[in-house]
């Protein structure tokens, strides 16, 4: 099976700290791709990558930056935490090409105090 | 990509088949309808696809309308473990997005 793994299940930080959520899938997938899902907003795509070193702009960007240096790993950074960016996070990663399905871990369920 | 509408809540009694349908009346000639579902505290897990045939798999059947304007998932077998919310997303192939809607939240009942 498909195995995305996000490192932390729960997570408490500051406001104004520097925060780092990391994502690894087992699968050698192109694509990873994080969310962030807010009650009422549903998912909202921040940034994905298509490959090592490249990454994309999703709907919501603002405030956070990726980083993708091995093809499995894909982290998201919170540059200066704010309590807006309260919030679940989803990691997803697929294949590349047609009619591929993402594949998602299990959440970060981050609390900007 | 092409939005989707589908009913807020569903109940359906355990053992039942529980039906869900979405309208996805702007779809394109080349968009994929994907469902897939969330149970509390999880991430999203896919379920199906397709384009323009019906699909079955070990989890659910899917079925589209001719005129591709709505589908229906269909669960045969409904278990309290079917309690989720469900997503009807319509994606382009070319497009890595999915584009989420509210989705519908299946309460199955004993």
């Amino acid at each position: 099976d498909v195995k995305v793994t996000q490192s932390s299940r729960y997570l408490v930080k500051r406001t104004g700290e520097k925060v780092f959520l990391e994502c690894v899938q087992d699968m050698d997938h192109e694509n990873m791709f994080w969310y962030r899902q807010d009650p009422g907003l549903g998912l909202r795509l921040i940034y994905f990558s298509y490959d090592v070193k490249m990454k994309e702009k999703g709907d919501i960007p603002e405030g956070y930056s990726v980083s993708r240096e091995k093809k499995e790993r894909f982290s998201l950074i919170l540059e200066s935490a704010s309590t807006n960016q309260t919030s679940m996070y989803l990691c997803a990663s697929n294949e590349g090409g047609q009619r591929t399905e993402a594949f998602f871990g299990q959440g970060t369920r981050l609390t900007v105090v | 990509d092409a939005k989707t509408t589908q009913p807020t809540s569903m109940d359906c009694a355990e053992g039942r088949a529980a039906n869900l349908p979405c309208n996805h009346s702007t779809i394109s000639g080349n968009e994929y309808v994907y469902w897939y579902r969330q149970i509390h505290s999880q991430g999203p897990q896919y379920i199906i696809h397709g384009l323009k045939n019906n699909e079955t798999n070990e989890m659910a059947s899917l079925i589209i309308t001719e005129d591709r304007k709505s589908s229906t998932l269909i669960l045969p077998h409904a278990t309290l473990r079917d309690t989720a919310v469900y997503y009807c997303i319509v994606r382009v192939e070319s497009n890595y997005q999915l584009i989420w809607g509210a989705g519908t939240k299946l309460i199955i009942k004993p």
